[in-house]
């Protein structure tokens, strides 16, 4: 499982509250990245990191913010839930440089459901 | 921009038969393309990936072939079994941070 967890694996939060899901990696590798799933849109990229304190956003990235202070850890925050958030949340890494040329080694995910 | 489509959508076939899935990309500065397999309920993993320089490569059932001129790459299984039904990405990664997935193919392997 390349080392990777996510927390929470599910959560239920009520819209307008704020929620962070965690990635933490035990290997120390550069590059991590939050994507989220959807029917129909496959996966897509919301902000990724390619050190500590560096991060950049993705295609999806309006609503979410992320935080990087340590390399193990690389978190994702929706500062204000909304129903159209719900989704489910994969973080993912990279072993050697970036997914420009590497594949990605993907966790668990967090089926984040907001009412 | 940033365009990868994936097509069909979903796919069924016998088992024992091929299917192929195909991805055509906008960006030329692609130089790598890998395939996940994500089975019901489990998080995408890499099945087989190939970079811009060579042309096809195989691994036991399965194999992708690119095409860089026409800007497309496509995903070939054989001798489909029941266990191969999942959810298969293309991506067509363009720069650091810009993974690109395609929206996905189901396929059903049908005994």
């Amino acid at each position: 499982d390349a080392g990777i967890t996510q927390s929470p694996r599910h959560k239920v939060t009520e819209t307008g509250t704020p929620v962070t899901l965690r990635c933490h990696q035990t290997e120390n590798h550069r590059y991590m990245y939050w994507y989220r799933q959807d029917p129909g849109h496959g996966l897509r990229l919301i902000h990724y990191s390619y050190g500590v304190k560096d991060t950049d956003k993705g295609e999806v990235s309006d609503g979410y913010s992320v935080s990087r202070s340590k390399t193990e850890d690389f978190l994702l925050t929706l500062e204000s839930a909304t129903s159209s958030q719900t989704s489910v949340y994969f973080c993912a890494i990279s072993f050697k440089e970036s997914s420009y040329n590497s594949p990605l080694h993907f966790g668990n995910g967090t089926r984040l459901t907001v009412t | 921009g940033e365009n990868v489509e994936q097509h069909p959508s979903t796919l069924s076939v016998q088992e024992g038969d091929s299917a192929v899935i195909k991805c055509t990309y906008s960006d030329s500065a692609s130089n790598y393309f890998p395939w996940y397999k994500q089975e019901l309920g489990k998080r995408p993993q890499l099945i087989i990936d190939i970079r811009s320089n060579v042309g096809e490569k195989k691994d036991q059932r399965i194999a992708v072939t690119l095409n860089k001129t026409a800007k497309h790459f496509s995903l070939h299984i054989t001798e489909t079994q029941p266990e191969d039904s999942a959810v298969y990405f293309c991506a067509a990664p363009t720069r650091a941070g810009k993974s690109t997935f395609g929206d996905g193919t189901t396929l059903t392997v049908k005994p």
